[in-house]
């Protein structure tokens, strides 16, 4: 079936910082999809894209639709203590397929 | 605001016992879908639904059932909890409407099952 691979498991940055999420995939989606997760509670839509190439921003995160169709990648800029989270990439290939997601990145901010 | 409301948050039960999960949407989706997460891991899909009366199971098999009496109600029923059923477990509902296909999750239910 299909895999999306997020890498590393874990993240440690300085608050002020930037950060980059990868989310590759062996297969193409036409969706995709970033969430964050925080402690007991559900995922939270932070970016949506819908077609290849798409470079789409929702305050200080930009997420790109890769051309391939394979990959995705978060950006956070300049890191706040409330970035951190679970960060989750999903795809999905058309309307009625099934999202399919990634394992997570787990985002820890330093003050 | 949450427009999906899962109940209860935390439910800790003994072993064979009965259990409902409740999910409500008012959003009017038609699509709706349980996952089953355990801490620091993936979701997995468990069940889903189309709409009034459909139901399917998800890529991971699970003992649950579902039923889609209602468009705004997708409640999950464990006839014989187990141990192995400890997980948190989470509702989600989208529409084809229009061109967000995001999904809306709820804040989950996490069972205990001792």
């Amino acid at each position: 079936g299909q895999q999306l691979n997020q890498s590393p498991q874990s993240m440690f940055i300085q608050e002020g910082e930037d950060v980059s999420m990868n989310c590759t995939s062996s297969s193409i989606f036409n969706t995709w999809l970033w969430y964050k997760q925080e402690p007991g509670e559900g995922p939270v839509l932070l970016i949506a894209l819908y077609k290849a190439g798409e470079l789409t921003s929702n305050g200080r995160l930009t997420a790109q639709f890769g051309i391939t169709r394979k990959d995705s990648f978060l950006n956070i800029s300049a890191s706040i203590p409330s970035d951190v989270g679970i960060y989750f990439c999903a795809g999905q290939l058309g309307a009625n397929s099934k999202l399919t997601f990634g394992k997570g990145i787990t985002l820890s901010v330093r003050p | 605001e949450a427009d999906i409301y899962q109940t209860p948050r935390y439910l800790v039960i003994g072993t064979g016992k009965k259990i409902t999960l409740e999910c409500s949407q008012t959003m009017g989706h038609d699509k709706m879908y349980w996952y089953q997460q355990d801490p620091g891991m993936e979701l997995h899909l468990i069940h889903y639904s189309y709409g009034v009366n459909s139901t399917e199971k998800g890529d991971l098999s699970s003992e649950s059932t579902v039923s889609r009496i209602r468009t705004e109600h997708f409640p999950l029923t464990l006839e014989s909890a187990r141990p192995s059923h400890t997980s948190q477990y989470l509702c989600a509902s989208r529409t084809d409407r229009g061109a967000n296909y995001g999904y809306t999750f709820g804040s989950g239910t996490r069972l205990t099952v001792v």
